[in-house]
């Protein structure tokens, strides 16, 4: 039973436009949200987080956004680049359980095209 | 800073041989993990750690055994490989519950 979901296994965005990922969520005790990048070859790096005391997050060309009420978050990055091409995973975890355990998307694989 | 170190990077075994996938970290981590990542499936957690002597199991434990004596390394071990559990695997830290978690490279394996 996934309780992190992304829908879209690849998204395919020209150089300079936005990207759009996204990712649902069914548990509700859900508190803390992350997104991880991962090249071939390599382990994920993480690249942003929220809180659900907030609905935005920004950190230079990404942007996480959090509905709470739709069990909801999305990852934009504006503009995107070549080098954004990556698998992202979405991540989500309840930080008042005491064993501390992150659940993963299946993923979502960006390219970027020039 | 090395960071979390996992080894080897590469392995082929045998059907019903056994190994021990190491990770080290030196950030003082008390929470580790083990994930495997195969195609469509994302990463999937095995088996967790939340400081030293205690462990748990994730959603994918079959097959693996884990322990954690000291606060830097946590093995995975493979008591008799299947060619099921051919993938690569992911150990991971982090310091506390509310701070991202730091990844290693990987091992890629492959069971035939």
């Amino acid at each position: 039973d996934q309780q992190v979901k992304q829908n879209s296994p690849s998204l395919s965005v020209q150089e300079g436009r936005i990207s759009i990922l996204n990712c649902d969520y069914t548990n509700s005790m859900f508190d803390y949200f992350l997104w991880y990048k991962k090249y071939p070859a390599e382990g994920p790096t993480f690249l942003i987080s929220i809180s659900s005391i907030k609905d935005k997050n920004e950190d230079g060309r990404f942007t996480v956004f959090l509905n709470k009420s739709a069990k909801h978050l999305s990852l934009h990055i504006v503009p995107s680049q070549p080098g954004d091409s990556a698998v992202y995973f979405c991540a989500a975890h309840d930080r008042g359980s005491t064993l501390g355990r992150l659940y993963f998307g299946r993923g979502t694989q960006l390219t970027v095209w020039p | 800073n090395a960071g979390v170190t996992q080894t080897p990077k590469f392995q082929v075994l045998k059907t019903g041989q056994s190994m021990t996938l190491q990770c080290a970290q030196d950030m003082n981590h008390e929470y580790m993990s083990w994930y495997r990542q195969d195609p469509g499936m994302g990463l999937r957690l095995i088996h967790y750690s939340v400081g030293a002597g205690i462990t748990d199991q994730g959603e994918v434990p079959n097959g693996y055994n884990v322990s954690r004596s000291t606060t830097e390394d946590f093995p995975l071990r493979l008591l008799s490989a299947a060619p099921s559990q051919t993938s690569v695997y992911f150990c991971a830290s982090r310091r506390s519950n509310n701070q991202p978690q730091h990844f290693g490279d990987g091992t890629r394996l492959s069971i035939l």
